[in-house]
């Protein structure tokens, strides 16, 4: 149980066009989800909280108009990387919190999506 | 502010060695600890975790991490290391957000490579 599907695994794009990632949970909701982006070799900088039905949360220093979040229903929440450049490129990772657990429980992560940019 | 420092970048051990991985946490309230293990281009799968309770806890593949309050540590160990654990292996701790919503805050990851 509690998995998260992440799409698609890997994409590349040009310099300029715009690129959404999905992250679905399968088997529970979500009223929680988490966008991270991880650098090669690098650990996990959380980039945005995402509420469903409300406004998501950035981290300090992202740019909300560059990285667009939508989690519009439980099982749902899609990052848009808008007008991507090359130092863009990266590997993201969303996670999500079932509505029915602790506040502190564990996270459910999808498998990732690497994004090159060129 | 809250963090975690995992002082090994890269490790190695030969097969049937023990292990143990190093995490220290800085957090003001009673922490919330978690291992995660992640392989090449894949998420992170969870190890175990750490809520209250027993400082000894239990996790997945034979793993375990004992909690220390007076050292802020929170180190991973498994007695014998098999050729399938190499992995990147990250150590966390929840941190709380406004309301009741809490986020995750990620050391920098110890690469683990097992020598046959």
């Amino acid at each position: 149980g509690a998995v998260v599907s992440q799409h698609p695994s890997w994409v590349i794009c040009k310099s300029g066009t715009s690129v959404k990632i999905e992250c679905r949970s399968l088997d529970f909701q979500a009223t929680t989800m988490f966008w991270y982006r991880q650098f090669p070799k690098q650990s996990l900088m959380l980039m945005a909280t995402s509420n469903e039905g409300s406004k998501a949360t950035y981290e300090q220093g992202v740019e909300k108009d560059k990285f667009l979040i939508n989690h519009a229903s439980l099982t749902l929440s899609t990052l848009t990387v808008t007008s991507a450049h090359p130092e863009d490129s990266s590997f993201y990772i969303c996670s999500a919190r079932s509505r029915d657990s602790h506040y502190n429980s564990p996270l459910h992560f999808g498998n990732g999506t690497r994004l090159t940019v060129t | 502010a809250q963090s975690v420092t995992q002082p090994d970048i890269h490790i190695t051990v030969s097969e049937g060695a023990s292990l143990e991985l190093r995490c220290n946490y800085s957090y003001g309230a009673t922490p919330y600890l978690f291992w995660y293990v992640q392989s090449p281009g894949q998420g992170l799968q969870l190890l175990l975790k750490y809520f209250s309770g027993d400082t000894l806890v239990q996790g997945i593949k034979g793993f375990e991490a004992e909690f220390k309050r007076s050292q802020s540590s929170f180190n991973l160990r498994k007695p014998s290391v098999h050729w399938s654990d190499a992995a990147e292996y990250f150590c966390a701790v929840g941190a709380r957000m406004g309301g009741a919503t809490n986020k995750l805050i990620f050391g920098t990851g110890t690469l683990l490579a097992v020598q046959p």
